[in-house]
């Protein structure tokens, strides 16, 4: 298995541009999530997803859109880039409601000018 | 306010001498208390899940420990290895995790 996987690991943006941040799982996982972690903020959750078709907003949604098409797949899209949105992104899966453990994946890197 | 507070922020250890972090919460109908590994520039590694008052996990030279209001990270004899950060995160009915700032851990031989 390879668990949670990102794509890209570093990208640069420019104010107003748009672009998807790619997250895959492996496990079958019926739970996943976006969060973005910031010096000193600590991860902070952006969406979720409970299962294909299902999503929900979660602390930090604004500038942010999801969708989960298929189990495995959970895009996350910028719709005009800020540099308020520079930071690191992490995608997370899990297995059920009732088992909180996340498997993260190794992050996406996102700096705004 | 926080509702996951971690303490101390930064922790500097020599190789062997035992300490503690720390994670409080104030959250109600506490569902789970989760500890991560997170290393530089990589996402976070689950280590545990403590559900109840009085439950303990341990992994190698990690402790876990829960009470109603707090959670301790017990770490005994640490090598440079176990430099990181050490994120606390609990999940509270009806909600996603919430994560604390982090503990970073350095140990020096």
């Amino acid at each position: 298995n390879a668990g949670v996987t990102q794509t890209p690991k570093f990208q640069v943006l420019k104010t107003g541009q748009s672009m998807t941040l790619q997250c895959a799982q492996d496990m079958n996982h019926e739970y996943m999530s976006w969060y973005r972690q910031d010096p000193g903020m600590g991860l902070r959750l952006i969406h979720y997803s409970v299962g294909a078709g299902i999503t929900d907003q979660g602390e930090v949604p604004n500038g942010y859109n999801v969708s989960r098409s298929t189990t495995e797949d959970f895009p996350l899209r910028l719709l005009s880039a800020a540099p308020s949105q520079t930071s690191v992104y992490f995608c997370a899966s899990r297995s059920s409601f009732s088992s909180h453990e996340q498997y993260f994946g190794p992050g996406t890197r996102l700096t705004v000018t | 306010e926080d509702q996951v507070t971690q303490s101390p922020e930064a922790l500097r250890l020599q190789e062997g001498e035992s300490s503690s972090l720390n994670c409080s919460y104030t959250v109600s109908g506490l569902r789970g208390l989760f500890w991560y590994r997170q290393d530089p520039g990589k996402g976070p590694e689950f280590l545990f899940t403590l559900y109840s008052a009085g439950e303990e996990k341990e992994k190698e030279r990690l402790k876990a420990t829960l009470t109603k209001k707090e959670s301790f990270l017990h770490i005994t004899a640490p090598k440079p290895e176990d430099s990181a950060t050490y994120l606390c995160a609990v999940y509270q009915a009806g909600t996603a995790l919430i994560f604390g700032k982090g503990t970073t851990l350095s140990v020096s031989s």
